[in-house]
């Protein structure tokens, strides 16, 4: 069974550049978060994804938007780059998010801003 | 939203000793209580769970406690060892249960 997959694995941007992530989740898994782990700082949760529909938020600027697809396939997007975007983003698919499911995360995609 | 506060950032033990790391929640309503392990370069991963209907619950040298009236659970790891060095994370549900919240981590290094 495949695991959680991220792409790009590791990436470069520029201040004001944007980027897109993608998440594959395991087959099955229809809620995909997204996270930002930052060194210090722990793991912050951005957004949850759950049929197509963005059930929660964190306390992120609008710059960070995010979707799912209809395969639960999950894109997260972050406009106007700044330096403290840099991270490691991390999603976790689960069945469902009903409050007692067990995490799987992806291996993360590492984001460097210059 | 769920705030879940985790005690202590550093912990280090020789090897061979106890560690106990502590995490406290704020929603009374939340009844799931995971705890993952993160190498270093590595991705969180699942180590141990509690749900609220329980108060103990322990798989070979780990247990998870849980308080509810107290809002707090813990993770103990008895005779700690050197690949038990990690960054450990406490999470609870968010105040719908549509994610869940993260503690700040514990850097648990354990000295041969």
């Amino acid at each position: 069974k495949a695991g959680v997959t991220q792409t790009p694995r590791y990436l470069i941007k520029t201040r004001g550049q944007q980027v897109t992530l993608s998440c594959s989740p395991i087959s099955g898994h229809r809620s995909v978060s997204w996270y930002q782990q930052t060194p210090g700082q722990g793991l912050q949760f951005l957004f949850e994804y759950f049929s197509e529909t963005q059930r929660n938020k964190g306390n992120f600027p609008g710059r960070f938007s995010g979707r799912q697809f209809s395969n639960s396939r999950s894109e997260m997007n972050v406009s106007t780059l700044e330096l403290g975007d840099s991270a490691l983003y991390l999603c976790a698919s689960s069945m469902d998010m009903t409050g007692a499911n067990v995490l799987t995360f992806g291996a993360g995609s590492r984001l460097t801003v210059l | 939203g769920e705030n879940v506060e985790q005690h202590p950032s550093t912990l280090s033990v020789q090897e061979g000793d106890s560690a106990v790391i502590k995490c406290t929640y704020s929603d009374s309503a939340s009844n799931y209580f995971p705890w993952y392990k993160q190498e270093l370069g590595k991705r969180p991963q699942l180590i141990i769970d509690i749900r609220s209907n329980v108060g103990e619950k322990k798989d070979q040298r780990i247990a998870v406690t849980l308080n509810k009236t107290a809002k707090h659970f813990s993770l103990h790891i008895t005779e700690t060892q050197p690949e038990d060095s990690a960054v450990y994370f406490c999470a609870a549900p968010s105040y719908n249960n549509n994610d869940m919240r993260f503690g700040a981590g514990t850097r648990l290094t354990v000295k041969p």
